[in-house]
């Protein structure tokens, strides 16, 4: 079983809607949440990052994390073609510094 | 300020040659890492310097992977013998390792090693 497990896609939907991404994870010692968005041919970049579980927002992004279920969630409100990337799940175990990602989903976001 | 640069950004080699892959961490990070995305998938740890040593490289596939940070900066990763599932793209980030909870990892654009 992999440690995260996020599908893939790839993920369309129109302009203004509103987007939910998952991932699920296995190892119990993740104890920092992370999301990370990655545009074509750029490295991934920081967009949410939670410890705890419950749902905290910056602007129009919403990180959930349920950490009896395992789950965690990334809600985008009214979407923009600016939003078209690759997201990516990300763990980190306390006191280790290594990043676990899920394989990414591909969203493409159509005006 | 300027963000962590890789050189070079594309590379195409033959197969059991040697590479280079070099990382500019941003100023004043102490913390650099490397990973490795290759195509559909996320990126994959390979190994995590603290200054000039590397405090975990648990990620590095075999004995053909290599990497340094001589002087707590800039940082080298260096395949030996190249094979064509060595083929991805080779992602370096750095932190400012500040030692409270998790820091946050900064990415540079990433090096394309095509091995033919």
């Amino acid at each position: 079983q992999k440690e995260v497990e996020q599908d893939p896609g790839p993920l369309s939907v129109p302009e203004g809607a509103i987007v939910s991404l998952n991932c699920t994870y296995s190892n119990s010692a993740f104890q920092y949440f992370m999301w990370y968005r990655q545009y074509s041919r750029k490295g991934p970049e920081l967009l949410m990052y939670t410890y705890s579980s419950g749902n905290k927002e910056d602007g129009r992004f919403t990180a959930q994390v349920d950490k009896s279920s395992k789950y965690i969630s990334l809600f985008i409100r009214d979407s923009q073609p600016s939003d078209s990337a690759t997201y990516l799940c990300a763990f980190l175990i306390q006191g280790a510094q290594k990043l676990v990602f899920g394989q990414g989903t591909r969203l493409t976001i159509n005006p | 300020g300027a963000g962590v640069s890789q050189t070079p950004s594309n590379k195409v080699t033959e197969k059991g040659k040697y590479v280079e892959l070099r990382c500019d961490p941003i100023s004043g990070h102490t913390a650099l890492y490397w990973y490795r995305q290759s195509l559909g998938q996320g990126p994959e740890f390979l190994i995590y310097f603290q200054g000039t040593g590397a405090a975990d490289d648990s990620g590095l596939p075999n004995d053909r992977f290599f990497a340094v940070r001589p002087e707590g900066s800039v940082s080298t990763l260096k395949i030996q013998r190249t094979e064509r599932g060595d083929s991805a793209v080779y992602l370096c980030a750095s932190s400012l390792n500040s030692g409270s909870g998790a820091d946050t990892q900064y990415f540079g654009p990433g090096t394309r090693l095509t091995v033919l």
